[in-house]
């Protein structure tokens, strides 16, 4: 168990529609990243979010947005969803914003759209 | 451009043999390197990392890892497979100070075990 948790495990729905995933970080940790997984584009990295503040952006679809709050758990919206944005969405969390940290990693939400 | 290969996408070893995942990568300045481990429905956990010094690094479960900084190589290894070491597989390098040092990562290889 990394100590990172996401819920919900598992989310169905319909395109067009709107979901929020969400994250707990390590106990302590303060950045907190996301990634997308699927079969044909493997691990995507999303956005990083440290302290509360956005750090570092990758490959983020503008119909997505994250945030994180004080307590910093984070939410990643995903609206307007389309059959392709079906992925495995993994959070991982990491002590600081920079060096060079290992990432830990939560057990992933599925997100199937119909 | 930093980026990481995995070259083969499967590697399939019999229970009891060496196996090595191979992973090269491209970076400017001193690459940070990292292995991870998927295994089925699970999330990524760490294995092990090279920042400096020795170039043999040990990681988890029985794990290690050659960095060669000539080949631009960071190749997994275990002397003796098992059959639970069944999973995905996946390089990371970390990208200069001016991008966060965000991990970039590689596509991934499936390693296979056979009894």
């Amino acid at each position: 168990d990394s100590g990172v948790t996401q819920t919900p495990k598992h989310l169905i729905t319909a395109t067009g529609q709107r979901v929020t995933l969400r994250c707990s970080p390590r106990s302590g940790d303060l950045s907190v990243y996301w990634y997308q997984q699927s079969l044909d584009q493997g691990l995507q990295f999303l956005i990083q979010y440290y302290n509360g503040e956005e750090r570092a952006k990758g490959n983020i679809l503008e119909r997505f947005s994250a945030q994180q709050f004080p307590d910093l758990h984070s939410e990643l919206n995903l609206s307007s969803l389309e059959l392709g944005d079906s992925a495995l969405y993994f959070c991982a969390s990491s002590p600081r914003a920079v060096g060079v940290n290992e990432q830990f990693f939560g057990p992933g939400t599925r997100l199937t759209v119909l | 451009a930093q980026s990481v290969a995995q070259p083969e996408d499967q590697v399939n070893v019999a229970e009891g043999n060496p196996l090595t995942v191979k992973c090269t990568y491209s970076v400017s300045g001193n690459p940070y390197l990292f292995w991870y481990v998927q295994y089925p429905n699970r999330g990524l956990q760490f294995l092990l990392k090279y920042i400096t010094g020795d170039n043999l690094v040990k990681g988890s479960y029985g794990f290690e890892a050659e960095f060669n900084k000539s080949q631009t190589s960071f190749h997994l290894k275990k002397p003796s497979a098992l059959v639970s070491d069944s999973a995905l597989y996946f390089c990371a390098v970390s990208g200069p100070r001016g991008s966060n040092y965000q991990l970039i990562w590689g596509a991934g290889t499936k390693l296979i075990i056979k009894p």
